[in-house]
């Protein structure tokens, strides 16, 4: 089993729809990234969590430490948002080092 | 300020060639990590660099190598390459003491 699970794999929403992408770690951790990655591979880092809920433009990303269970949120999504979201947490003791899930392949049909 | 860069954008090896990937940090970063990305998976940690030193090592066989240089850029070198090492590789770069990690472009490699 992996250590750091996502889920759906891929999904498909209308423009405007609410979306959400879950993940599960069995690790402990120090924080936790929600990473966007565009066809042609450049990755960007969207949040870096420790707790609680952070907020940028219509991304919403929230932790659950208890439940080692973390969530992205998209509120009124549009076209633009397609891409593929990356769940990476930093284990404990482990420095720089990420690892990262399997990711979700988001598609926002117009 | 310029970001995270990589070089070569893409790469064509054969099996048995060997490779270098070269990534500079973005300034005043001193710490850089390397990735392997396999085409529908996530990323998988290589190695970290900092201050010139191996830091961490992921689960990777002999073959692959890196190493920084005094202006903290990075080499990652790969040996007696296997059809398996195609993949892209990311490099990725951070201040000190910082979590923050920023993502160069990658660079594809495709071993024939």
């Amino acid at each position: 089993k992996n250590e750091v699970e996502q889920s759906p794999q891929n999904l498909t929403a209308q423009e405007g729809e609410f979306i959400t992408i879950n993940c599960s770690y069995s690790v402990g951790i120090s924080a936790l990234h929600w990473l966007q990655q565009h066809p042609g591979g450049g990755i960007v880092s969207l949040f870096m969590l420790s707790s609680g809920k952070k907020k940028h433009g219509r991304l919403i990303a929230t932790i659950n430490i208890q439940e080692k269970h973390s969530s992205l949120h998209i509120t009124a999504s549009h076209p633009r948002d397609s891409a593929v979201y990356i769940c990476a947490v930093r284990r404990n003791n482990a420095g720089n080092m990420l690892t990262f899930g399997g990711g979700t392949r988001l598609m926002v049909k117009p | 300020d310029a970001g995270v860069t990589q070089s070569p954008t893409h790469l064509i090896k054969t099996r048995g060639q060997h490779v270098t990937l070269r990534c500079s940090p973005i300034s005043g970063h001193k710490s850089v990590s390397w990735y392997q990305q396999v085409l529908g998976q996530g990323p998988q940690f290589i190695f970290q660099y900092y201050e010139k030193e191996e830091r961490g090592r992921g689960n990777f066989p002999d073959r692959f190598s890196a190493r920084q240089f005094p202006n903290y850029s990075s080499e990652l070198n790969v040996n007696a390459l296997l059809l398996g090492d195609s993949a892209l590789y990311l490099c990725a770069s951070s201040l000190a003491g910082s979590y923050e990690q920023y993502f160069g472009p990658g660079t594809r490699l495709t071993v024939t």
